[in-house]
């Protein structure tokens, strides 16, 4: 069964960085995109972005332009988020999840908390 | 970037009863690329429909979708008690995808 395991939560400072992982399995992993969506305390969904598995090209939200990087690792079938500059209003969950048009698989969520 | 408004914010539903949700769309959504999810406490979106009207894989016939261009509806048919939920629209008819707020599916 097609199964996306995120990272374990992370506290991080204000102006530091932090790199999620996923970790895709159940399906040939070059085959679909993985997008990126996050949900703020109490807040809805927000999408950040999605990156091409097959050629790496990459889609990001207009408001994490020069923040954000997506990656993968083909070697291991991960996806990888990672966002600079943290501010308190990134304290979110972070999601992964497959495909770039609707999601129909996500990862279990990723919580990142941003303290001053 | 296309907006996304749901109605109503909060909708209250006896279990048994039907409801319909609402998802209106700043410009029209080409393609009736529009995807509904379900968001329960704790637990990361599920998805129900793609394409405005097709149901994913295992989602029951109570959910439908209908719509096109900018007025979009979510209707449960009959709720159960697991259907009261947080319910989202997405479009992915720009290369910017949107989500709509949410609306809220509580217990009458």
């Amino acid at each position: 069964q097609v199964r996306l395991v995120q990272s374990g939560a992370e506290v991080k400072k204000s102006g530091a960085s932090v790199k999620v992982s996923c970790t895709a399995s159940g399906y040939p992993f070059a085959t679909y995109s993985i997008t990126w969506v996050r949900q703020a305390p109490g807040q809805g969904l927000e999408w950040m972005g999605w990156i091409s598995v097959y050629n790496g090209i990459t889609n990001y939200a207009q408001s994490l332009q020069g923040r954000v990087t997506m990656t993968t690792d083909t070697s291991t079938s991960t996806a990888y988020m990672e966002l600079r500059s943290l501010r308190s209003d990134d304290t979110a969950v972070y999601y992964c999840a497959r495909r770039t048009d609707f999601a129909d698989y996500w990862g279990q969520g990723t919580l990142v908390t941003v303290s001053s | 970037e296309i907006v996304l408004t749901q109605s109503p914010g909060t909708l209250s539903v006896s279990p048994g009863e039907g409801a319909t949700l609402s998802c209106r769309a700043s410009q029209s959504v080409s393609s009736s690329y529009l995807a509904w999810y379900q968001q329960k406490p704790g637990q990361a979106p599920r998805l129900l429909i793609y394409g405005a009207s097709t149901r994913a894989t295992g989602i029951p016939d109570r959910f439908s979708g209908s719509g096109s261009g900018t007025d979009f509806t979510l209707t449960i048919s009959r709720l159960e008690p697991e259907d009261f939920a947080v319910y989202y629209c997405q479009q992915y008819g720009d290369s910017r995808r949107t989500f709509g707020p949410g609306t809220k599916v509580d217990i009458k």
